[in-house]
């Protein structure tokens, strides 16, 4: 059993569209990390969220952290080709970090 | 600045042999991670140094892999004797400390036949 959930796992779209892709636990995480992982490159991290509630935006890329601080979306607006790549969620729980199983995004010129 | 540095990129070998992967971090991280990365799973945790002294290593299978980080710095992880499940991409990552953000290097691709 995955301690976090993403969903959906893939996810094909056409450039200029809008997209959202989730992370869920039934935990509370202190905080959570998203990172982007291209084929054949290790994951780089987005962005850190800590607060409940929290809404970061980095260019195009809007993250909210849930009020209860057990799930986290990622929204990015009018999405490029160079958009694609593996979303991985991940976070603190207790001691432990651990990453979600990952959204896998294909972005369609 | 560097970034994490791994080698070899790629490594086949059949079961039964050993591997060997080496990890350099960025200057000044302490804290130091091995990680596996299964095909369409995301990446799960091995080993976690801190300076050259283990902090997490709960999901390291002992009898089996072994990882040591002399003098702190780099790193090398190594299997043997190696399993058909083994096969993965090994990613190690670094950070200034426990809970900062992890910079990851490119990664090792084993197959093992």
């Amino acid at each position: 059993t995955q301690l976090l959930e993403q969903s959906p796992q893939f996810l094909s779209i056409q450039e200029g569209e809008n997209l959202t892709v989730y992370c869920n636990s039934s935990s509370v995480f202190s905080s959570l990390q998203w990172y982007r992982q291209e084929p054949g490159e290790g994951p780089v991290l987005l962005v850190t969220v800590v607060t409940g509630g929290e809404v970061k935006k980095l260019k195009r890329l809007t993250f909210q952290f849930g009020d209860a601080r057990k799930d986290s979306s990622l929204h990015i607006t009018a999405a490029q080709p160079g958009d694609t790549g593996l979303y991985l969620c991940a976070g603190y729980h207790g001691q432990n970090f651990v990453f979600g199983p990952g959204t896998r995004l294909s972005v369609l010129p | 600045e560097a970034g994490v540095a791994q080698s070899p990129r790629y490594k086949i070998i059949e079961k039964r042999q050993s591997v060997a992967f080496w990890c350099n971090p960025i200057s000044g991280h302490a804290t130091l991670y091995w990680y596996q990365q299964i095909l369409g799973q995301g990446p799960k945790l091995l080993i976690q140094f801190q300076n050259n002294g283990v902090v997490d290593d709960s999901q390291l299978p002992k009898d089996r892999f072994s990882a040591e980080r002399l003098k702190g710095v780099d790193s090398t992880l190594k299997i043997q004797p190696a399993k058909l499940e083994d096969s993965a991409v090994y990613l190690c990552a670094s950070s200034l400390e426990g809970r900062t953000g992890k910079i990851f290097g490119s990664g090792t691709q084993l197959s093992v036949l």
